[in-house]
């Protein structure tokens, strides 16, 4: 089974902190993401990479950046946490282009931002 | 703009009993569609996935269709059990890794 971790479940962090949110996939997957799930907004895609230290920014990319220095692991960072980056966040990775892949998602990390 | 709409937002239906999900889409192209399980506080799962070709797919009592011309899926949950308390999320791929993801239809199973 592949299997997706998450660092966290649940964080709390201060605005202004600088926050890092990690990711390990053990299948050998080339493709990686983040998204954020909101309440009524479903979820929404901050960046993907599809290769190693390759990243490509997705619908919602403002104030987050990413490192991807192996292939099993996506980090997501906050440069400066800010209120409106409470959320959920989804790590999820697939074995090719996900238009024909399968994404398999983490449990996810319910971030507080105070 | 690929858009993914879902109804209802959310249901309550009775153990045991059937219940129905809609999904609209004006994805384009067109790739497949993926319906996903999304537990309370948990990533989702998926259940489903269908491409152009294919007008339904079922898994245990979770049958999906898809109807590419008027472009629509619908989920259908048979026998309903209180673990299928959940977000079902339909997911529609135009052929790469830009995902559209519906909003989730919200499903409460009551004793």
């Amino acid at each position: 089974d592949v299997k997706v971790t998450q660092s966290s479940r649940y964080l709390v962090k201060r605005t202004g902190e600088k926050v890092f949110l990690e990711c390990v996939q053990d299948m050998d997957h080339e493709n990686m993401f983040w998204y954020r799930q909101d309440p009524g907004l479903g979820l929404r895609l901050i960046y993907f990479s599809y290769d190693v230290k390759m990243k490509e920014k997705g619908d919602i990319p403002e104030g987050y950046s990413v490192s991807r220095e192996k292939k099993e692991r996506f980090s997501l960072i906050l440069e400066s946490a800010s209120t409106n980056q409470t959320s959920m966040y989804l790590c999820a990775s697939s074995l090719g282009a996900s238009g024909f892949y399968e994404q398999y998602f983490g449990p996810g990390t319910r971030l507080t931002v105070t | 703009k690929n858009q993914v709409e879902q109804s209802p937002q959310s249901l309550i239906i009775l153990e045991g009993k059937n219940c129905t999900l809609q999904c609209n889409y004006t994805v384009s192209p067109f790739s497949n569609l993926r319906w996903y399980k999304q537990d309370t506080g948990r990533g989702p799962v998926s259940l489903t996935i269908m491409t152009f070709s294919e007008n339904t797919k079922s898994n245990g009592r979770y049958t999906a269709t898809l109807d590419a011309d008027t472009k629509q899926s619908s989920l259908h949950i048979t026998a309903s059990q209180l673990s299928d308390s959940a977000s079902y999320i339909c997911v529609v791929s135009p052929g790469n890794n830009r995902l559209a993801f519906g909003k989730g239809n919200q499903v409460v199973v009551i004793p």
